[in-house]
């Protein structure tokens, strides 16, 4: 299977600023989706990037507060922007490696906002 | 629209014991199951998954689902316990949306183990 590099692996952020997660795979993969669990809850699909597109993003998620780059077949990044306490979460990028069903996700991103 | 529903936010058993986990799905079009668990501070980790074929579907660490299309269930199963199974669960179906398929993820459950 593939694996995914995610960093940083957890950071304490000020609110107002912003936080760029990486996600690097060691594979070339067409999707890649960022997650957000937040405390004590399951996890909730951000958006999915596809190389070369515009990411897709699920309803309650905007661009503007969590732009995301995916520059090449194996890395993406997502941003968290303006961050308020409420953006406390994991955040969890997640790859589709083999085509076939098989998601994996990287270690997750443990943001805390103060 | 596919959904999860997993019944039981905590499960407790003794060390030894049976392990059965709940996860019903409802899906239109026939369901892509899966069931992750995610250790405390780390990323999820596939235990099995379904797509096609059989229905008893074997996973690592000694687990086991069996996907039951007249029940709607995808139940996870470990016929004793151990204490290093201690961890959040969780039941996800593969949803087509927007021409690529997502992972649509229940609540989870916490298996408890004690001796």
């Amino acid at each position: 299977s593939a694996v995914i590099s995610q960093k940083p692996s957890r950071d304490i952020c000020q609110r107002g600023t912003s936080l760029t997660i990486q996600c690097q795979v060691d594979s070339q993969v067409t999707m890649m989706f960022w997650y957000r669990q937040q405390p004590g809850q399951s996890l909730t699909l951000i958006a999915t990037a596809n190389q070369g597109s515009e990411a897709t993003y699920e309803s309650g998620f905007v661009i503007d507060k969590f732009p995301i780059s995916r520059p090449n077949l194996t890395f993406s990044t997502l941003t968290v922007s303006n961050m308020s306490p409420e953006d406390s979460s994991i955040y969890l990028c997640s790859v589709d490696w083999s085509g076939r069903y098989g998601y994996t996700f990287g270690s997750g991103t443990r943001l805390t906002v103060v | 629209a596919q959904s999860v529903t997993q019944l039981g936010s905590h499960v407790s058993v003794s060390e030894g014991a049976l392990v059965l986990l709940r996860c019903n799905y409802s899906s239109s079009v026939p369901p892509y199951l899966f069931w992750y668990v995610q250790y405390p501070n780390q990323g999820l980790q596939l235990l099995l998954k379904y797509t096609t074929g059989a229905t008893l579907v074997k996973g690592i660490n000694g687990f086991e689902a069996e996907f039951k299309k007249s029940e709607t269930s995808f139940h996870l199963t470990k016929p004793s316990a151990h204490m290093s199974d201690a961890a959040e669960y969780f039941c996800a179906v593969s949803a087509l949306s927007g021409g690529y398929n997502k992972l649509i993820f229940g609540a989870g459950t916490r298996l408890a183990v004690h001796p």
